[in-house]
């Protein structure tokens, strides 16, 4: 079945220690998305691409990047993780228009 | 603005229905799609309206008034699977904006 799919389900890491999380998708969507999701809370986008072109949210920090080599995979980068950065992380695909975006199952970070 | 005010949570009965509301202030504004999301799973999607109107798919139904600012997620036939957070998500282009949820609890 074409899916998205994240790598690891869970991720621990130390505070300020680099940490990236991975997203493949099988679909050939155009837009790949990452969002933010904390306890209780909405899923925050922080950036998606429309194929190669990066598109940033205003309020994302700094602190967070992304890559996205091929249409296939969409890499969220953490260059120095704070305690705050704890939460589930989301990746979507999407073709743009009024088509329905498909989530990955997210990846769980933690932060020592 | 894109304010998005949907009930933090609501209680049902199993078998019941349940209307869930959600309003919203958003320029730009394509669509509105509704998602569910059980507790540590990733949303899936449910159902969406691009026109007003109502849109029914099986045991859900959206409906969508644009001028009003307005739509509901109606769910029927309630079944303790339908536990879970529903997600209200106007799109803007191609991004959506996410309410914080509705918690809908079925009991038994």
């Amino acid at each position: 079945d074409a899916m998205v799919i994240q790598n690891p389900r869970y991720q621990v890491t130390q505070f300020g220690k680099p940490v990236t999380l991975s997203c493949s998708q099988t679909l050939n969507h155009n837009v790949m998305y990452w969002y933010q999701q904390k306890s209780s809370q909405a899923p925050k986008l922080l950036f998606h691409y429309y194929d190669k072109d990066f598109n940033n949210e205003a309020d994302t920090p700094d602190n967070f990047q992304s890559r996205r080599p091929n249409t296939s995979f969409c890499f969220l980068d953490i260059r120095s993780p704070g305690l705050g950065d704890a939460a589930m992380y989301l990746c979507a695909t999407g073709q743009g228009g009024y088509q329905p975006q498909h989530f990955g199952d997210g990846t769980r970070l933690s932060i020592l | 603005g894109q304010n998005i005010d949907q009930p933090t949570e609501m209680t049902a009965t199993e078998g019941a229905i349940v209307q869930i509301n959600c309003t919203y202030q958003t320029s730009g504004f394509n669509g509105l799609f509704w998602y569910q999301q059980h507790a540590g799973e990733a949303p899936t999607f449910l159902s969406y309206n691009v026109l007003d109107g109502l849109e029914e798919k099986g045991r859900f139904s959206s409906f969508l008034s644009r001028s009003k600012g307005y739509s509901y997620l109606l769910l029927k036939e309630l079944q303790m699977k339908d536990s879970a957070s529903y997600l209200c998500a106007p799109l803007r282009t191609y991004k959506y904006i996410f309410g914080t949820g509705t918690r809908l609890k079925v009991l038994a």
